[in-house]
C-alpha cells in the first residue's frame, strides 16, 4: 500500500523568506512523487513531479522540490516566499510496483499562510 | 482551453433525494476519477475510470454510483444521499493511468450540503 504524510497543518513563513513544505511517503516500490496546489474557491492545480533523475525538481511559480530516497521524503520548496503563494498543498504520490492503476494517494494537506 | 467542468459548482439537497454531479473533459483522456475533499482528510478517492466502460472502486465508494457510456463524461450519482456525504468534491482526469508520470487536470469542485 503506498501512503503519504504531511507533517504539519500549517506553515506561517513571512514574506521574503524561504519556506518547505514537508512530505514523506511510502511505497513498496518506486515512487512517482507529485505537488498540487489548492487556491481558495479553485480546483488543484499541478506543481511539480518526481518520476526520476535529478533529486531536485523544478516547478511552476518557483517551487521546487528535493526527493530524498534515504528520508523517503519529498518537501517542497521556495527561495522566497509572496503572500500570492499563500494556499492549501497537497503532496501525491504513486506507487509503479503495481503498474499504477491504484492512482494517486495525497496528503491530508498544509496550509500556507505568507504574512506580509 | 482544456479543462474539466463540473455541475453545480454548489447544492444544497436533502437527505434521500437523488443527485447527480456532472463532469466533462474536452481533452480525450482516458482515465477520469472522482474524490471527496474534507477537512484533515485530505482527498479520498471515490471511484475512477480506466476508459469507456470501465470503472471501479476508490477507497470511499460506499454511497454513490459511477457511469462511463461517453469518453468524456462521468457523472457522480448519489441515490439517496446522507448527512456524512456533505463534502467538496472533485473530478479529475489525465491522458492515461498506465504512465505513471500523467499529471491530473482537476475541475473547480462542486460543495455538496445535505441536510
Amino acid at each position: 500500500a503506498q501512503s503519504v504524510a504531511q507533517p504539519e497543518d500549517q506553515v506561517n513563513v513571512a514574506e521574503g523568506n524561504p519556506l518547505t513544505v514537508k512530505c514523506t511517503y511510502s511505497v513498496s516500490g518506486n515512487p512517482y512523487l507529485f505537488w498540487y496546489v489548492q487556491y481558495p474557491n479553485r480546483g488543484l492545480q499541478f506543481l511539480l513531479k518526481y518520476i526520476t533523475g535529478d533529486n531536485l525538481v523544478k516547478g511552476s511559480y518557483g517551487f521546487e522540490a528535493e526527493f530524498n530516497k534515504s528520508q523517503t521524503s519529498f518537501h517542497l520548496k521556495k527561495p522566497s516566499a509572496l503572500v500570492s503563494d499563500s494556499a492549501l498543498y497537497f503532496c501525491a504520490v504513486r506507487d509503479m510496483s503495481g503498474g499504477g492503476a491504484d492512482g494517486l494517494t495525497f496528503g491530508k494537506g498544509t496550509h500556507l499562510i505568507i504574512q506580509p | 482551453e482544456a479543462q474539466v467542468t463540473q455541475n453545480p459548482r454548489y447544492l444544497i439537497t436533502v437527505t434521500g433525494k437523488k443527485l447527480t454531479v456532472t463532469c466533462s473533459q474536452n481533452m480525450n483522456h482516458e482515465y477520469m476519477s472522482w474524490y471527496r475533499q474534507d477537512p484533515g482528510l485530505g482527498l479520498r478517492q471515490i471511484y475512477y475510470s480506466m476508459n469507456v466502460e470501465v470503472t471501479d472502486k476508490g477507497d470511499v465508494p460506499e454511497g454513490y454510483k459511477v457511469s462511463r457510456k461517453e469518453k468524456r463524461n462521468f457523472p457522480l450519482i448519489l441515490e439517496s444521499p446522507s448527512p456524512n456525504q456533505t463534502s467538496l468534491y472533485f473530478c479529475a482526469s489525465s491522458y492515461t493511468i498506465y504512465s505513471g508520470a500523467n499529471v491530473l487536470t482537476f475541475g473547480a469542485g462542486s460543495r455538496l450540503t445535505v441536510l
